[in-house]
């Protein structure tokens, strides 16, 4: 069936760098959305993508639709403390992915 | 603007019982959706209600079933509960209307099940 791949599974990072995380598929979708998920807490739209290539920004996040509309990445700058979470990419309603796992480094 | 709410907060019931949660969708959405969320695992569907019909399923068994109202609120009820149905429970609220289908969650129903 169709998923979702994400990489990292997690990863360790210093406060000050930049993150990047991918998400994958082996089908075609047409909408990729990045959510962000404290531990205990529902899920926080982040970014919303649309158009094969599309480029978006969210203050200190970045999110691109890849042009085979198979795969999308994050990007986050300056990572920051309360970046800690579980960062998900979706297309919704039926399919989430694993889950990029992000811990930093004070 | 009142987001996505959802209630009980946490639940604890014990084998074969039935459970219900409820959820009132963001102002102005339509289209309520809810979620399983395992600890440490992704959200997995379950099934979508629109104009008050099941519209979406997800692959989870007839035990879990839901009911959608004309203000737009839903619930979610488990029948028989199992061990394994211990979870997050999320619901998530979406407008079909508009072009664009961004979901927005509420906080969820922490369900554990003795």
């Amino acid at each position: 069936g169709q998923q979702l791949n994400q990489s990292p599974q997690s990863m360790f990072i210093q406060e000050g760098e930049d993150v990047s995380m991918n998400c994958t598929s082996s089908s075609i979708f047409n909408t990729w959305l990045w959510y962000k998920q404290d531990p205990g807490e529902g899920p926080v739209l982040l970014i919303a993508l649309y158009k094969a290539g599309e480029l978006t920004s969210n203050g200190r996040l970045t999110a691109q639709f890849g042009i085979t509309r198979k795969d999308s990445f994050l990007n986050i700058s300056a990572s920051i403390p309360s970046d800690v979470g579980i960062y998900f990419c979706a297309s919704p309603p039926r399919i989430f992915g694993t889950g990029t796992r992000l811990k930093v480094l004070a | 603007d009142a987001g996505v709410t959802q209630s009980p907060t946490h639940l604890i019931k014990t084998r074969g019982q039935q459970v219900t949660l409820r959820c009132s969708p963001k102002s102005g959405h339509d289209t309520v959706s809810w979620y399983q969320q395992a600890l440490g695992q992704g959200p997995q569907f379950i099934f979508q209600y629109y104009e008050e019909e099941e519209r979406q399923r997800g692959n989870f068994p007839d035990r879990f079933s839901g009911h959608q109202f004309p203000n737009y609120s839903s619930e979610l009820n488990v029948n028989a509960l199992l061990l394994g149905d211990s979870a997050l429970y999320l619901c998530a609220s979406s407008f079909v209307g508009g072009v664009y289908n961004e979901q927005f969650f509420g906080p969820g129903t922490r369900l554990t099940v003795l």
